[in-house]
């Protein structure tokens, strides 16, 4: 079965911290990986997109990697601020499906 | 990136009564398209897909004659709760991708609350 996990599923991190998410996918046959982020009550926002043949993408403060072959990939976030309090999602295209993936979810918590 | 627009954003409505939500991909020819519903502090979990012109295929546990899709052009699709009950009230977003499929673009949800 095809399955996206996240840890963890909570994080409270003092401002200015650097810190990483983790997505762990049980197949490594994968067409690409997208991080969303998402607020209480409100719709995604795409972060970043990594496809099958990439090993990672940046944006900003936000970095994203992708390791196929261990079906992992993290979400690192430089210099957290308070403004970067939500909940991150990671969602896998896998090979041979037509269809999303979505993880469990991090809440992240930044402290002023 | 292409833009998906979903309305409503929130409807409240009484039980019994059916419920409509609507899908647009605005800059794009969406081939297909995702419903998914997400339960408070849960994730988004996938409930059916659609092709334009076809009929929806949906996963295991939900309800076809429940919750009616169509997608009847390449730009629209819409998501009906029947007979809406108190336990459907759920945020749903949908999510368009073009034929290519490279990337899969996101509404801004609808959250529905039943009465």
């Amino acid at each position: 079965k095809q399955e996206v996990t996240q840890i963890p599923a909570a994080l409270s991190v003092p401002e200015g911290e650097n810190l990483v998410l983790n997505c762990s996918f049980t197949d490594s046959a994968i067409y690409n990986l997208q991080w969303f982020r998402q607020d209480p009550g409100k719709g995604l926002t795409s972060l970043l997109l990594i496809q099958s043949s990439q090993r990672e993408q940046t944006s900003g403060r936000l970095n994203a990697s992708l390791d196929k072959s261990s079906g992992r990939s993290t979400l690192y976030i430089a210099a957290s601020q308070p403004g970067d309090s939500a909940t991150y999602l990671c969602a896998v295209h896998f090979s041979g499906t037509y269809k999303y993936i979505f993880g469990t979810g991090t809440r992240l918590k930044v402290l002023a | 990136g292409a833009v998906v627009s979903q309305h409503p954003s929130w409807v409240i409505c009484k039980s019994g009564t059916s419920v409509k939500i609507e899908c647009r991909s605005l800059d794009f020819q969406a081939t297909t398209m995702f419903w998914y519903r997400q339960f408070p502090k849960q994730s988004l979990m996938l409930m059916a897909t659609s092709n334009e012109g076809s009929k929806a295929t949906y996963e295991q546990g939900v309800e076809k004659d429940k919750f009616l899709i169509n997608h009847a052009s390449l730009t629209l699709s819409t998501l009906t709760v029947t007979s809406a009950h108190p336990e459907d009230s759920s945020f749903y977003i949908c999510s368009a991708a073009n034929r290519a499929f490279t990337e899969a673009f996101f509404g801004q949800g609808t959250r529905l609350t039943v009465v």
